[in-house]
């Protein structure tokens, strides 16, 4: 059983407005979230996290928000790019106690469309 | 060279085949990972290795046989490979107690033939 879930395979978007990702988890030690973001031919690289005594963490056009009562983060990009184009994973941490090891989800294509 | 490298970037091997994929980490990290993507699942964790020890084995069969000799390197063993084992091998690294935040490699698109 996934521990943790993206639901939607695949996002479209016009250029200029906000691009929306979703991510749910089931396990409650999970204590720190990560999103990656993946191009054609490369590994997935490293975009924002948060921390679960956090709810909102910004990064210049992008901000994740986790309601850790309802076992969901989100990614915002906005304005998305034609350049965001890309699959974007959600991954969480069970911390120390877990090994560190992250649990990713099955990624989210995004398509920014000029 | 910067960053996380594997080579080959594609492979195709018959079910008999032995063949290693390499993975070579320029970071100072201590803490390397081989992780499975296939089509439209979620990345799977398959070993971890953590100052060159293995820490981790998550189920993965004997046909996959990983190698750690520093710390900079990484190796995964191939032999007697089936058409399901197809698949991007990804190979990450991090540092041991911050190791959240991993840094991939481009891949190795693998093709079993």
């Amino acid at each position: 059983d996934q521990q943790v879930k993206q639901n939607s395979p695949s996002l479209s978007v016009q250029e200029g407005r906000i691009s929306i990702l979703n991510c749910d988890y089931t396990n409650s030690m999970f204590d720190y979230f990560l999103w990656y973001k993946k191009y054609p031919a490369e590994g997935p690289t490293f975009l924002i996290s948060i921390s679960s005594i956090k709810d909102k963490n910004e990064d210049g056009r992008f901000t994740v928000f986790l309601n850790k009562s309802a076992k969901h983060l989100s990614l915002h990009i906005v304005p998305s790019q034609p350049g965001d184009s890309a699959v974007y994973f959600c991954a969480a941490s069970g911390g120390m106690e877990y090994g560190n090891k992250l649990v990713f989800g099955a990624g989210t294509i995004l398509r920014v469309k000029s | 060279e910067t960053g996380v490298t594997q080579t080959p970037r594609h492979l195709v091997m018959g079910m008999t085949n032995k063949k290693s994929l390499k993975c070579e980490q320029h970071l100072g990290h201590n803490a390397m990972y081989w992780y499975k993507q296939s089509a439209k699942k979620p990345l799977e964790l398959m070993f971890v290795y953590s100052l060159e020890e293995r820490v981790e084995n998550n189920s993965v069969p004997s046909r996959f046989s990983p190698e750690c000799p520093n710390s900079s390197h990484l190796f995964l063993h191939l032999h007697t490979l089936q058409p399901e084992d197809s698949a991007l091998y990804l190979c990450a690294s991090g540092l041991r107690d911050r190791d959240y935040e991993q840094y991939f490699g481009p891949g190795t698109r693998l093709t079993v033939t």
